[in-house]
């Protein structure tokens, strides 16, 4: 257990329709990144929220937002679904920045587009 | 930019050792690596820091080339549980943003 919280862990719903997916991070982590993870596709980065500001962007869709509370947990808003937006969504956290700590994984939202 | 890593995908008998490759276009300050069961989420493995410095797991090794901008995984004496997707992430020159290559499909058959 990485102790990175995502939720819902299944998500299905029509197209053009809008969804939240909630993140909460681990104990004292003040960095939250979200990845779009496609079938048989890598990791793609979408946006990262430091201590509730957005520091990094992606290649997220216009469609899509994200922010972070002051209680640090973070919500990624996917509005106007389409059938390519069927995927695995990923949080993960990490204290602070990347270059030299990891970052922690939660499992992951399947949000299946119909 | 994406690192790009190969091989795409390797298969090896249990025992027989693997390495795995990453290489960036642009100056990199560390690198992280992880692997993915499917359906699971990614699990840190290692970290590479500028300077030579590395963090994680003690049955795995990699090194960090700055000067060629490449990092190689080493998978000595491959367990059947190493199998799995192993990503290679960069961070370039941001704090914030760490962007993984394509992965590597690594399958460790008995």
């Amino acid at each position: 257990d990485s102790g990175v919280t995502q939720t819902p862990k299944h998500l299905i719903t029509a197209t053009g329709q809008r969804v939240t997916l909630r993140c909460s991070p681990r104990s004292g982590d003040l960095s939250v990144y979200w990845y779009q993870q496609s079938l048989d596709q890598g990791l793609q980065f979408l946006i990262q929220y430091y201590n509730g500001e957005e520091r990094a962007k992606g290649n997220i869709l216009e469609r899509f937002s994200a922010q972070q509370f002051p209680d640090l947990h973070s919500e990624l808003n996917l509005s106007s679904l389409e059938l390519g937006d069927s995927a695995l969504y990923f949080c993960a956290s990490s204290p602070r920045g990347v270059l030299n700590t990891e970052a922690f994984f939660g499992q992951g939202t399947r949000l299946t587009v119909v | 930019q994406q690192p790009v890593q190969s091989p795409q995908a390797v298969i090896l008998r249990e025992g027989e050792d693997a390495v795995i490759n990453c290489s960036s276009s642009k100056a990199l300050y560390s690198v992280h690596w992880y692997r993915q069961k499917h359906g699971e989420a990614p699990v840190f493995l290692m970290i590479l820091l500028k300077g030579g410095e590395q963090k994680g797991h003690e049955k795995i090794s990699a090194s960090f080339n700055e000067k060629k901008q490449q990092s190689s995984l080493y998978l000595t004496a491959s367990q059947l549980s190493y199998s799995g997707t192993y990503f290679c992430g960069t961070s370039g020159g941001s704090n914030y943003k760490l962007t993984f290559g394509k992965g590597t499909l690594l399958t460790v058959n008995p």
